[in-house]
């Protein structure tokens, strides 16, 4: 069964600390991997894709990592800001059809 | 306009009682796509516009749900006989040239359903 599995659930640091999701798949076969960013009472907005081929991508001071062997992808938030508390979601396209696996989310809460 | 838009933003109704939530993608974007997002879970796929067609309505979870595209534009989705478990935010997405896996969907603000 094609799943999306993220940890922590949910994260609470401090602002200016760095911090790092994780993001482990079962989806095959493979196509894409993204990350997206759904603040509160909006929908989602794309910060990273990755296709197989691809170890890592950077997108101001997220920095988001894949794994193709092992089915696993990092996202890394840099010098964390109050605007980077949202819910985190990880997403996997398999390479037919045309749905998008969802994971259920981190939510990240950046506090002063 | 500059993006994908939906309403209402939230809407309470009786158990019973049906409702239509409404979807203006992207302009030029020949993909729309339905989802829900019940609290804490993921995003569930609920059905997908090429134009105006469904090639894919696998995620609707009853005969209950329905949805169409006029003008491959706006889509409307309709819940009939609401349930108490029907309540979710109904997000929208849309993206350009088809359901290839590598195109983006960009997604509205959701529409949160609350039934009483």
């Amino acid at each position: 069964k094609n799943q999306v599995e993220q940890s922590p659930q949910s994260l609470i640091i401090l602002e200016g600390k760095n911090c790092t999701l994780q993001c482990n798949y079962t989806v095959s076969p493979f196509s894409n991997l993204r990350w997206y960013k759904q603040d509160t009472g909006r929908g989602p907005v794309s910060l990273t894709i990755m296709t197989f081929s691809e170890n890592t991508k950077s997108n101001g001071r997220y920095t988001a990592t894949l794994d193709a062997d092992t089915k696993q992808s990092s996202l890394h938030i840099t010098a964390s800001q109050l605007s980077d508390s949202a819910s985190y979601i990880c997403v996997v396209s398999a390479q037919a059809g045309t749905a998008l696996i969802f994971g259920k989310g981190t939510t990240l809460s950046v506090s002063s | 306009g500059a993006g994908v838009s939906q309403s209402p933003s939230n809407k309470v109704t009786e158990k019973g009682k049906d409702v239509e939530l409404r979807c203006d993608p992207i302009s030029g974007h020949t993909a729309l796509y339905w989802y829900r997002q019940r609290l804490g879970q993921g995003l569930e796929f609920l059905i997908y516009f090429q134009g105006n067609s469904a090639p894919d309505k696998s995620g609707l979870p009853s005969d209950r749900f329905s949805a169409e595209r006029t003008g491959e534009s706006v889509s409307t989705l309709t819940i009939q006989r609401t349930q108490q478990e029907d309540s979710a935010v109904y997000l929208c997405a849309s993206s350009s040239e088809g359901a290839r896996p590598s195109n983006e969907q960009f997604f509205g603000p959701g529409t949160r359903l609350t039934v009483l």
